[in-house]
């Protein structure tokens, strides 16, 4: 099985930078995902990561240490909007995404 | 379809009644997944289709849950039974393949049950 760790609440100012990080432990590796979701809302996806090393996309960045268990989601100029839960998500062997409990990112002004 | 749909959106229910809940993936997905979220948790998996078999069931609560996808595309998710505990938002993600890259929600649905 998998067991994915995450802060629960982090905060942050408008325009700042935040890194929200994921630690796991799994039997398997097929992948790592970070989703965003909004209150009420389905969870959207952020980034997929199965190789080590970070991968950039606009103001998000997804980092990942196989040999660690540990990966961290980078968000750049935070705006209001980014106030979310983020989600990790670790998929194992059978390919099947296990989620963390999220972490919910406060954004203030 | 153009995303993942889910109907009802809302559903409250009586202690003891029977419920479905239906999932219409993205077209060509042949990778379909049910999840449970709770309140402030993230979403707890239930069961996985690839095509038309259940591919895995190990989260299951229990044999008050069952889903089917008869023909490969349409799931249904049928909760019997219901219990208080069983509240939660139910969600269903598909994917082209069972890799699990290029997963996509649907928006839910809400089940009470009072």
């Amino acid at each position: 099985g998998q067991n994915i760790d995450q802060p629960t609440e982090m905060t942050a100012t408008e325009g700042a930078i935040v890194q929200i990080n994921c630690t796991y432990q799994t039997s398997g590796f097929n992948g790592l995902f970070w989703y965003q979701q909004h209150a009420g809302e389905a969870p959207t996806f952020l980034s997929y990561n199965v190789l080590d090393g970070l991968e950039e996309k606009g103001r998000f960045s997804s980092f990942l240490s196989r040999s660690k268990g540990y990966s961290y989601l980078l968000l750049k100029e935070l705006q209001m909007k980014d106030s979310a839960s983020y989600l990790c998500a670790v998929a194992g062997g059978s390919y099947i995404p296990t989620f963390g409990r999220g972490t919910s990112l406060i954004v203030h002004p | 379809g153009a995303g993942v749909s889910q109907t009802p959106s809302n559903k409250v229910t009586e202690k003891g009644k029977y419920v479905e809940l239906r999932c219409d993936p993205i077209s060509g997905h042949t990778a379909l997944y049910w999840y449970r979220q709770s309140l402030g948790q993230g979403p707890e998996f239930l069961i996985y289709f690839q095509g038309t078999g259940a591919a895995d069931d190990s989260g299951l609560p229990n044999d008050r849950f069952f889903a089917v996808r008869p023909e490969g595309s349409v799931s249904t998710l049928k909760i019997q039974r219901t219990e208080r505990g069983d509240s939660a938002v139910y969600l269903c993600a598909s994917s082209p393949e069972a890799s699990g890259n290029g997963y996509t929600f649907g928006s839910g649905t809400r089940l009470t049950v009072v």
